[in-house]
């Protein structure tokens, strides 16, 4: 069975701060590893994911994020972070075998404040 | 392009009642997922569809949900009788598949749910 942990339920940053967002995950094959954001009374919105190939993973609003084989994380960064940053980030993981079907961590909350 | 259509946005009924939630994914879009998020158990998947054919169920709750997919560009989730537990916001998600591993993997677009409220 696969699974995603996300550690912390609530992450406060100031703005113009670097921010991660951690995530670890269980596969039993090679993994397909994915973020999500969702804003307030809205659906989530893709963000970017590792498939295969260059550890670092660039996304949308200036987002990327780290796959780590060894220590299985897939952490979420930004190196300076926007009050518009602020809502709930979702990892997520599939492997080979399941694609599409994407197991969903618990969500952090991000607060980014002036 | 317009997105992932739900309707209603909310409902609210009584225990007991018969809801159907309604999905009308993106054009285009050969696969669709039905999920269900609340505060305790965070976001499930209920039931995907592939090509209008049900993949994988094992996600829906009980006997009382039934999902179906007529055609490529609607969807319902049906819960009858439906009871309190089973208050929450129910997501549609459609995405164009592949190949496993392909260009499009894992980038679901999702409506903006339906809030359902059991009294």
């Amino acid at each position: 069975a696969q699974s995603v942990a996300q550690p912390e339920d609530q992450v406060n940053v100031a703005e113009g701060n670097p921010l991660t967002v951690k995530c670890t995950y269980s596969v039993s094959g090679n993994p397909y590893l994915f973020w999500y954001v969702q804003y307030p009374n809205r659906g989530l919105q893709f963000l970017l994911k590792y498939i295969t190939g260059d550890n670092l993973v660039k996304g949308s609003y200036g987002f990327e994020a780290e796959f780590n084989k060894s220590q299985t994380s897939f952490h979420l960064k930004k190196p300076s972070a926007l009050v518009s940053d602020s809502a709930l980030y979702f990892c997520a993981v599939s492997d080979t075998g399941t694609a599409s079907k994407l197991t969903f961590g618990t969500g952090t909350r991000l607060q980014v404040t002036l | 392009d317009a997105g992932v259509i739900q309707s209603p946005r909310h409902e609210v009924t009584e225990m007991g009642q018969e809801v159907t939630l309604r999905c009308k994914p993106i054009s285009g879009h050969n696969s669709l997922f039905w999920y269900r998020q609340t505060m305790m158990r965070g976001l499930e998947l209920l039931i995907y569809f592939n090509n209008n054919v049900p993949i994988d169920d094992s996600g829906m709750p009980e006997d009382r949900f039934s999902a179906k997919m007529p055609n490529a560009s609607f969807s319902t989730l049906k819960i009858q009788p439906s009871e309190p537990r089973d208050s929450a916001v129910y997501f549609c998600a459609s995405s164009r598949e592949g190949l496993a591993g392909g260009a499009n993997t894992g980038e679901l677009f999702f409506g903006e749910g339906s809030r359902l409220t059991v009294l």
